[in-house]
């Protein structure tokens, strides 16, 4: 089955400063990889996804990046903010739909 | 968001009763996954439904864990006996048909003394 591997574990970074969070996923048919933030107390919430057929996208402060090849995917938050402080989960789904396995979490320190 | 809906939000019980967890999916899912969250595990995928079928059961832990889907909207995961080691958040989530964009419910926050 898939497995979703995320570093690092914890993160911090100064405000204003940019913070990158990186996963690798095992299963190639993998097609749908979205990134969750997850606030002390609160369920996971969708900030970003990108699909195969796309290497990049951004959002505002935020960017996503995927290489099928080396079947590896990144988060970036540009120009940092306390509020960016929580837990980001990368994740992994075959068929968007199926079967989304989560890598371990990155808490995420901005400090102000 | 109110198209996963778990209850109850928290309960409190003791070692060897049964513990059962709801979710309802209110319109436009076609899955349901039920998902513990614990500082140790993180985010483990206990089961998956598709169209009301269990397709990936291996996470869960063992015998003790049971979940069905009776129909498209309703869930349950149940725990019987339940012991200590099974306190964590249980997430309910389902994927919105038209997108494929995984939706959590709010978790139930399960504590067994």
């Amino acid at each position: 089955g898939e497995n979703v591997e995320q570093h690092p574990s914890t993160l911090s970074v100064q405000e204003g400063d940019s913070a990158v969070i990186k996963c690798t996923y095992s299963d190639s048919a993998s097609n749908y990889f979205p990134w969750y933030k997850q606030e002390l107390g609160k369920r996971p919430q969708l900030i970003i996804d990108i699909r195969s057929n796309v290497g990049e996208k951004k959002d505002q402060r935020i960017a996503v990046t995927l290489n099928k090849t080396a079947k590896h995917f990144s988060l970036h938050i540009t120009e940092t903010q306390p509020e960016d402080s929580a837990v980001y989960f990368c994740a992994a789904s075959l068929n968007y739909g199926q079967n989304f396995v989560f890598g371990p979490g990155t808490r995420l320190s901005v400090l102000p | 968001d109110a198209g996963v809906i778990q209850s109850p939000r928290h309960e409190v019980t003791e070692m060897g009763q049964e513990v059962t967890l709801r979710c309802k999916l209110i319109s436009g899912h076609n899955s349901l996954f039920w998902y513990r969250q614990t500082m140790m595990r993180g985010l483990e995928l206990l089961i998956y439904f598709n169209n009301n079928v269990p397709i990936d059961d291996s996470g869960m832990p063992e015998d003790r864990f049971s979940a069905k889907m009776p129909n498209a909207s309703f869930s349950t995961l149940k725990i019987q006996p339940s012991e200590p080691r099974d306190s964590a958040v249980y997430f309910c989530a389902s994927p919105y048909a038209n997108t494929g964009e995984l939706f959590f419910g709010e978790g139930s926050r399960l504590t067994v003394l």
